[in-house]
């Protein structure tokens, strides 16, 4: 079945980097863009990040801009995001999304920033 | 960028009332419209895409409508299981954004 497997997730202090990965199953990863959503703790989603499927062009989100960096690895289906010069505003449950759309979410990995 | 609006931000109803949330976009975005549910501890689930069309393995008591800039979901014939936060987005262009949400709770 169609699936997206978040990992990389957990507590860092704030400047610090951290890399999450996103498992890809199920469809054909190098065919569909991707995209990273995140939520903080009691709010609604915020788009993050977005992938075209051949890897070639990239948007952020304005409060991500120069310090994150999406990228993906058609060979390993796993798309990923390069978090650096981390704020406490950025803890949130990150999730990859599919598509134009957003059609298919993983679970989500937790990112916490706190010194 | 596009400014998202849902309204209202929450909502009481009962077991088979019918319901209609709003969303409006800040400028016209044609018809690129996604809506989605959630519930607690999960992540949003694809109700809706291009302001109309349901995700497969979505009931038909979920329609949506709409184009340019403003847009509405309806749910007839509510279950208990339909109580949870509905969100619009637009994927017109990027940045995406997403509505504030509508948490439809039972009355």
């Amino acid at each position: 079945q169609v699936q997206l497997v978040e990992s990389g997730g957990g507590v860092v202090q704030p400047g610090r980097s951290l890399r999450l990965s996103c498992a890809a199953s199920g469809f054909s990863f190098n065919v569909n863009s991707m995209h990273w959503v995140r939520q903080a703790p009691g709010k609604g989603p915020e788009w993050v990040a977005f992938i075209s499927s051949d890897g070639t062009n990239q948007y952020y989100a304005d409060s991500v801009k120069g310090r994150f960096t999406i990228s993906r690895d058609t060979s390993k289906n796993t798309l990923y995001l390069q978090m650096n010069s981390l704020r406490d505003e950025d803890t949130a449950i990150y999730h990859c999304a599919r598509a134009a759309y957003l059609d298919v979410w993983g679970k989500g990995t937790t990112v916490t920033v706190s010194s | 960028d596009i400014q998202m609006t849902q309204s209202p931000s929450s909502l009481s109803a009962s077991i088979g009332d019918r319901v209609t949330i709003t969303c409006r976009a800040s400028q016209d975005i044609s018809n690129y419209l996604a809506w989605f549910q959630q519930k607690p501890g999960k992540p949003p689930k694809s109700l809706i895409y291009g302001a109309s069309t349901l995700q497969g393995g979505v009931p038909s008591k979920f329609s949506g409508s709409g184009s340019g800039t403003d847009f509405t979901l309806t749910i007839s014939s509510l279950e208990s299981e339909d109580f949870a936060t509905y969100y619009c987005q637009q994927y017109y262009n990027y940045p995406y954004s997403f509505g504030q949400g509508t948490k439809l709770e039972i009355k």
